[in-house]
C-alpha cells in the first residue's frame, strides 16, 4: 500500500521568514496530493492541494511543488505569522482508491516572534 | 455553508462497552470517511460511504463497523471497546468518491476508553 514519509517532524522560524515541509510517497499511482493544516482541538483544514498534471500551484503565501519522477512534494509558506503555527499534514491517494487518503506523520510548525 | 458536524464532541467509555459516532457531512457532500487519530499511529484511514454503500476500507478489525443513510449522514460504531481505541475519530465529506474531490473534516470526537 501507499507510505508517505513528512518531513521534519518539527520546525521553527522566525516570523517573516520562510518554511518548507517535504513529503515523499511510494505509489506512483498516487496523483492527488492535499496538505492539512491542524490546529490545537479543531479537526485537518484542508490549506491546498495538487494534482498530478501539475507541477507547481500557489494560494497567497502558500505553495505546493511537486516532482512525479522523485516522488516527493513540497509545501512552502512565505512570510510567516504566528498565525501559521500549528501542525501540517500531508497526504496522498490515488484514482481507484476512492477517497482514502495516506497520511503523512505531521509537521509541528512554530513561527516565532 | 455549514461544515462538517460531528457528535458527540467528546466521549468516555469503558473497556468493553460499545459507541456510536455521528457525522453530518457538508450540504450536497454525498462520501463520507471515517479517520482515527491518534499520537502514535497518527491520522488512519477506516472506511468511505457513498450513497450509502461502503466503497473502501482500512486495516481495522471487524469491531469497527459504519453505515451511511440517505440523507447521507453517517455513523460509526466500536464494538467491545479496548483502552487503544482511545483517540480522535475524524470525519470527512466530499462531493463524490473519486479521488482528487476536495475533502473537508469535522472537529472531530474524542473517546476515550478506561
Amino acid at each position: 500500500g501507499e507510505n508517505v514519509e513528512q518531513h521534519p517532524s518539527t520546525l521553527s522560524v522566525q516570523e517573516g521568514d520562510s518554511a518548507v515541509i517535504k513529503c515523499t510517497y511510494s505509489d506512483s499511482a498516487s496523483n492527488y496530493f492535499p496538505w492539512y493544516k491542524q490546529e490545537l482541538g479543531k479537526g485537518p483544514q484542508l490549506i491546498i492541494d495538487i494534482r498530478s498534471n501539475v507541477g507547481e500551484k500557489k494560494d497567497q503565501r502558500i505553495a505546493v511543488t511537486l516532482n512525479k519522477t522523485a516522488k516527493h512534494f513540497s509545501l512552502h509558506i512565505t512570510e510567516t505569522q504566528p498565525e501559521d503555527s500549528a501542525v501540517y499534514f500531508c497526504a496522498a491517494s490515488y484514482t481507484g482508491g476512492g477517497n482514502k487518503l495516506t497520511f503523512g506523520t505531521g509537521t509541528q510548525l512554530k513561527v516565532e516572534l | 455553508k455549514a461544515g462538517v458536524t460531528q457528535t458527540p464532541r467528546y466521549l468516555i467509555k469503558t473497556r468493553g462497552q460499545q459507541v456510536t459516532l455521528s457525522c453530518s457531512p457538508i450540504s450536497g457532500h454525498r462520501s463520507v470517511s471515517w479517520y482515527q487519530q491518534t499520537p502514535g499511529q497518527g491520522l488512519q484511514f477506516l472506511f468511505e460511504y457513498f450513497s450509502e454503500t461502503q466503497r473502501n476500507k482500512g486495516n481495522f478489525p471487524g469491531r469497527f463497523s459504519g453505515r451511511q443513510f440517505s440523507n447521507s449522514r453517517s455513523e460509526m460504531n466500536v464494538s467491545t471497546l479496548e483502552l487503544g481505541d482511545s483517540a480522535l475519530y475524524l470525519c470527512a465529506s466530499s462531493r463524490t468518491a473519486q479521488a482528487g474531490f476536495e475533502q473537508y473534516f469535522g472537529p472531530g470526537t474524542r473517546l476515550t476508553v478506561t
